[in-house]
């Protein structure tokens, strides 16, 4: 079964309004989680490690003011596209993985449009 | 030249066909490795992990060359349903820190 779960899977919002994405890990701690943008037919983009504890770390480019991260627990990280624009439309996706060589685990998405 | 490397393709080939992809990546200190396949519209999930001996897993075989600093993904007698896109991770320890990288994802489209 799945391992890490992302939430909502798809949502529809106007311009201007903020959407929050959950992030949990189902059967271990992850002190570290990543967020990802997909838009079609191009690949994954990561976004930002997100820190159990302390602040993210942003990709270049990524502007942190917009894609807000909070990391408040070790099962639970939230992305919030704050003062969405149609152009933020995308997929978005988390990661996560145990201690050590362990693979990533991925959410199942959330397919954010913009209006 | 980027951490990881992998050639976009896409690979077309027929149905029964055997293909293989590449993955190389820079940075020696790398640890751990794996493959994933990723759908359209879906999310990545883990195809297998390498190991430093080759593994293989049906028709698919993952071999690590570490002095070449490249992973490889075999897949034997191709069916229709591996048409996707296949991307190489790799994990490495940078100054105390698990640093995880990936390619951007080799397409396959298998055709009948």
């Amino acid at each position: 079964g799945a391992v890490v779960s992302q939430h909502p899977s798809r949502v529809i919002c106007k311009s201007g309004t903020s959407v929050k994405i959950e992030c949990r890990s189902l059967d271990f701690q992850a002190t570290t989680m990543f967020w990802y943008r997909q838009f079609p037919k191009q690949s994954l983009m990561l976004m930002a490690t997100s820190n159990e504890g302390s602040k993210a770390t942003y990709e270049q480019g990524v502007e942190k003011d917009k894609f807000l991260i909070n990391h408040a627990s070790l099962t639970l990280s939230t992305l919030t596209v704050t003062s969405a624009h149609p152009e933020d439309s995308s997929f978005y996706i988390c990661s996560a993985s145990r201690t050590g060589p362990s693979p990533l685990h991925f959410g199942n998405g959330t397919r954010l449009t913009v209006t | 030249r980027k951490e990881v490397e992998q050639d976009p393709g896409p690979f077309n080939v027929p149905e029964g066909a055997t293909v293989a992809f590449n993955c190389t990546y820079s940075n020696s200190a790398s640890q751990s490795f794996f493959w994933y396949r990723q759908d359209c519209r879906k999310e990545p999930k883990l195809l297998m992990s390498v190991y430093s001996s080759g593994n293989e897993d049906g028709r698919f075989t993952a071999q690590l060359n570490r002095a070449s600093q490249y992973i490889s993904l075999l897949i034997r007698d191709s069916k229709l349903s591996d048409s996707a896109t296949y991307l190489c991770v790799v994990i490495s320890m940078d100054t105390g820190r698990r640093a995880l990288t990936f390619g951007s994802g080799t397409r396959l489209q298998v055709q009948p």
